[in-house]
């Protein structure tokens, strides 16, 4: 398996443009969650989904950001508009709901954002 | 209720010595507690994990402590190795409306060095 897809790696944007992330999880996942990286606040979750459906927005910063699985295979992260301070590493996971046990969160490589 | 304290957020460490990262919880619903690793450029990745049942889990040169009256475990690395030199993060699993969910701290610096 290819394990978690994320694109763009690196994305670079101006204040106010819209920025569009993507991810493709592991196939026969049903949670995808979405993180954010910073120095100051560590790995933040944003948004979980399963089975494509989200379940807790509460970490979603503010109303910017958007996030949605129109299929078991792909989701975004939208920012509309971008300001500086989304500057981040932002990571997509997935897992794979398994009684009893721990079920491991599997990472994407991240997408670098830089907002000028 | 969620969060999940973790400490040092630094951390240097001579080779072959022994890296200890602490960490502590308040619920006492959470029902397992993983560490993972991330190397720069990279994603996390799943170390090690322990249920609150269990007070120590051994995985190679990697040990995790569990204390459960005082809601705090830790992450023992020995023989600490260039190559240990990363990011790591503790985390707890909880339910939220029955679903799984993971908070982490804030993570660890490592480095270790020759």
């Amino acid at each position: 398996d290819a394990g978690v897809i994320q694109s763009p790696r690196h994305e670079v944007t101006e204040m106010g443009q819209e920025v569009t992330l993507r991810c493709k999880p592991i196939s026969g996942h049903d949670y995808l969650f979405w993180y954010r990286q910073t120095m100051m606040r560590g790995l933040e979750l944003l948004i979980y989904f399963n089975n494509n459906v989200p379940i807790d927005d509460s970490g979603m910063p503010e109303d910017r950001f958007s996030a949605k699985m129109p299929n078991a295979s792909f989701s975004t992260l939208k920012i509309q508009p971008s300001e500086p301070r989304d500057s981040a590493v932002y990571f997509c996971a997935s897992s794979r709901t398994s009684g009893g046990t721990y079920n491991e969160q599997f990472f994407g490589p991240g997408t670098r954002l830089t907002v000028l | 209720q969620q969060q999940v304290k973790q400490s040092p957020q630094s951390l240097i460490v001579q080779k072959g010595g022994i890296s200890i990262i602490n960490c502590a919880y308040e619920n006492t619903a959470f029902d397992y507690f993983p560490w993972y690793q991330q190397f720069p450029g990279k994603g996390p990745a799943l170390l090690i994990a322990i249920r609150p049942d269990v007070s120590e889990k051994k995985e190679g040169r990697f040990t995790i402590s569990f204390n459960k009256s005082a809601k705090q475990f830790s992450l023992h690395i020995m023989d600490s190795q260039p190559g240990d030199s990363a990011t790591y993060f503790c985390a707890a699993r909880g339910y939220s409306g029955g679903y799984q969910k993971v908070t982490f701290g804030i993570g660890t610096k490592l480095q270790v060095i020759p």
